[in-house]
């Protein structure tokens, strides 16, 4: 199956910083890449997403990047607000979703 | 938003009982579901996928004999944990996408399983 890394593990930054997580892909056949975000206690929910057609999508605050030659996709945050501390979980998906290990960004006031 | 309903939040059995997970889509009608386990500080690992009215697909390493899952209708998808042991003890969490291929999963909001 698809095998989804994810880097980094834990991330920590100053309330205004921006913050980017890595996440890099093994099938080539995978062509939905869904960022997902997940607070303590509640279900992730997701916060934006890619389709291997496109390069990148952004949405306000959040922007997304695909490289699909390299096989690697990143989330990047500007202006990080303490609300935007959770974990974040990167997926690849074709018809399944495999999810990265998450990352969790703590945002510091 | 679609809304996935996941029964019950959590749930506490002896060790050696069947334990049932139920999750439906309450709004939508879900063409294919995925079930969960999340390990404490750890991601969302693929248990296995299920399509209404046919049989589940299940991730390697997966036992289909303890971890039954039935897709009878377009909203409902049950997780029946077998013979429990203290280590199924975890979170279990299922999510259902409707439609087209490779649109948003949405996310019930997890089972506590605790096997005594």
């Amino acid at each position: 199956g698809e095998n989804v890394e994810q880097h980094p593990s834990t991330l920590s930054v100053q309330e205004g910083d921006s913050a980017v997580i890595k996440c890099t892909y093994s099938d080539s056949a995978s062509n939905y890449f869904p960022w997902y975000k997940q607070e303590l206690g509640k279900r992730p929910q997701l916060i934006i997403d890619i389709r291997s057609n496109v390069g990148e999508k952004k949405d306000q605050r959040i922007a997304v990047t695909l490289n699909k030659t390299a096989k690697h996709f990143s989330l990047h945050i500007t202006e990080t607000q303490p609300e935007d501390s959770a974990v974040y979980f990167c997926a690849a998906s074709f018809n399944k979703f495999y999810f990265g290990s998450g990352t969790k960004l703590n945002v510091k006031p | 938003g679609a809304v996935v309903s996941q029964h019950p939040s959590w749930v506490i059995c002896k060790s050696g009982t069947s334990v049932k997970i139920e999750c439906r889509s309450l709004d939508f009608q879900a063409t294919t579901m995925f079930w969960y386990r999340q390990f404490p500080k750890q991601s969302l690992m693929l248990m296995a996928t299920s399509n209404e009215g046919s049989k589940a697909t299940y991730e390697q390493g997966v036992e289909k004999d303890k971890f039954l899952i039935n897709h009878a209708s377009l909203t409902l998808s049950t997780l029946t944990v077998t013979s429990a042991h203290p280590e199924d003890s975890s979170f279990y969490i299922c999510s259902a996408t409707q439609g087209t291929l490779n649109t948003e999963a949405f996310f019930g909001q997890g089972t506590r399983l605790t096997v005594v």
